[in-house]
């Protein structure tokens, strides 16, 4: 199985500044139709995880712009550039080249 | 709008058996694959198996294989999960998942006797 390992695993930020949760997997992700399948979830408290980024960069419907994804092969990024109160949670990224999906450990997301 | 409603969960003994549901809506549900992904209280998300869109083809994360089946029925646009010999390890909300956008509530499954 294809490992994804995730840093940090909490964050405290105050409102307004940025935040940046890096995600690396054991193998590359880059597919033969060159595509790149890793996502970024959110999991807010008490909710189901809702996606934030598809295909390392494109931003889901609804997603604000402050939330981008950026990387290639086996490393990725989720940079939040001004966090905000709502976006307190746990976020995962995943990846979906092969089976079984898997997911990487989960970064906490505080407000200071 | 896709809605995916998952039942079934409960208290169930080690060694028991129990079957979750997920009702299927607003989408054309014999057109795609599904999966059941879990979390343990207070853990991450765990990937568990997956039927594809005519449920010719399954597939099960190691932990779950010989015990675990999924199934589907399409005149019903129902997913299940049928599983046995239930360890206090399975213990997790179990999550019906259409593609990577759409998840649903989540239904709980505690394995405790």
């Amino acid at each position: 199985d294809i490992v994804m390992t995730q840093t940090p695993l909490s964050l405290s930020v105050t409102p307004g500044q940025p935040a940046s949760i890096s995600c690396k997997s054991s193998q590359s992700l880059l597919h033969s139709d060159g595509k790149t399948y890793l996502y970024w979830y959110l999991q807010k408290p008490g909710q189901s995880p809702q996606l934030l980024i598809y295909e390392v960069s494109s931003r889901f419907s609804g997603v604000p712009d402050r939330f981008s994804g950026s990387g290639s092969g086996t490393d990725f990024t989720l940079k939040i550039s001004r966090v905000e109160a709502e976006d307190v949670g746990v976020y995962y990224c995943m990846q979906g080249i092969v089976l079984p999906d898997t997911f990487g450990q989960g970064t906490k997301l505080e407000i200071k | 709008e896709v809605q995916l409603v998952e039942s079934g969960g409960g208290l169930v003994q080690p060694g028991g058996s129990l079957r979750l549901s997920c009702s299927a809506s607003g989408f054309t549900f014999n057109n795609y694959t599904l999966h059941w992904v879990r979390q343990a209280p207070g853990k991450g998300l765990e990937y568990v198996s997956a039927i594809s869109s005519k449920g010719g083809k399954t597939f099960y994360v190691d932990s779950v294989k010989g015990r675990f089946t999924i199934s589907r029925d399409n005149s019903m646009n129902t997913l299940y999960l049928q599983m046995s010999s239930l360890r206090a390890e399975d213990t997790a909300v179990y999550y019906c998942v259409k593609g990577v956008k759409d998840w649903g509530q989540g239904t709980l499954v505690t394995v405790s006797s």
